[in-house]
C-alpha cells in the first residue's frame, strides 16, 4: 500500500518559514491535502488539492508538491501554530486514503 | 456548513463489537457532492483511515480493517455508522467521523469532535 513519510518534528522560531515535508513515490502525480492537529481537538484542513486552501485559513499557509515530496509551508510562524501536522493522499490505485505519519511543529 | 458529531459507548469489552453513529446536520448525507468517512487516532499516535462510503452504498475500507469493518448510511435519520468487531486493546483511540470530498482526489474537509473508546474488561 501506499506510504507518506513525514519528520516528527520540526522547530521554528517565530516570525521564521516552517517547511514540513512529506514523502511519497511519485507523490506529485497525486493531489496532497494537509491537516492541522492541536491537543485534544479534532483536526482542522488547512491545504487540499496541493495548494488550495479554504476561505477560513490565513494566507500564510501554503502547499507545493512535485516528484516524491510534498511541503507545507507556514511563513511569519505564530505560537498558536505550535500544532501537530498531517498529509494525506487519496491513493486512487488502491482505493484507499493514506495519512503520513504526522509532524510535531514546536514554536521555539 | 455541514457539523458531524459521533455517539457511541466509551467502553467496549475484548472480542465484542464497536458501534458508533455519526449525526450529520447543516446538510443532506444524500448530497452526491460528499462521501462519508471514520478515521481513528490511538492514544498519542497519528491519524488512521478506517473506511468511507456514498449514501448510494460505494464503501471504501482499510485493508488492515476491511476484515473486522463495516460502514452504512441511514438517509431516514441524516447518519452514518461504523461497526468493528471482535475488538482488543489495539482498538482504543479516539474515532472521528468526516465528510469527504475531491471527486477521486478525497479530502476530509469537515470532522467530528471525535470521541474515545476504550477496550476493556
Amino acid at each position: 500500500s501506499y506510504v507518506l513519510t513525514q519528520p516528527p518534528s520540526v522547530s521554528v522560531a517565530p516570525g521564521q518559514t516552517a517547511r514540513i515535508t512529506c514523502g511519497g513515490n511519485n507523490i506529485g502525480s497525486k493531489s496532497v491535502h494537509w491537516y492541522q492537529q492541536k491537543p485534544g481537538l479534532a483536526p482542522v484542513l488547512l491545504i487540499y488539492f496541493d495548494y488550495d486552501r479554504p476561505s477560513r485559513i490565513p494566507e500564510r499557509f501554503s502547499g507545493s508538491s512535485s516528484g516524491n515530496t510534498a511541503t507545507l509551508t507556514i511563513s511569519r510562524v505564530e505560537a498558536d501554530d505550535e500544532a501537530d501536522y498531517y498529509c494525506q493522499v487519496w491513493d486512487s490505485n488502491s482505493d484507499q486514503s493514506v495519512f503520513g505519519g504526522g509532524t510535531k511543529l514546536t514554536v521555539l | 456548513q455541514l457539523q458531524l458529531q459521533e455517539s457511541g459507548p466509551g467502553l467496549v469489552k475484548p472480542s465484542e463489537t464497536l458501534s458508533l453513529t455519526c449525526s450529520v446536520s447543516g446538510g443532506s448525507i444524500t448530497n452526491s457532492d460528499y462521501y462519508w468517512g471514520w478515521i481513528r487516532q490511538p492514544p498519542g499516535k497519528g491519524l488512521e483511515w478506517i473506511a468511507s462510503m456514498s449514501y448510494s452504498g460505494t464503501t471504501y475500507y482499510s485493508p488492515s480493517l476491511k476484515s473486522r469493518v463495516t460502514i452504512s448510511v441511514d438517509t431516514s435519520k441524516n447518519q452514518f455508522s461504523l461497526k468493528l468487531t471482535s475488538v482488543t486493546a489495539s482498538d482504543t483511540a479516539v474515532y472521528y467521523c468526516a465528510s469527504l470530498v475531491g471527486g477521486g482526489w478525497y479530502w476530509f474537509d469537515y470532522w467530528g469532535q471525535g470521541t474515545l473508546v476504550t477496550v476493556s474488561s
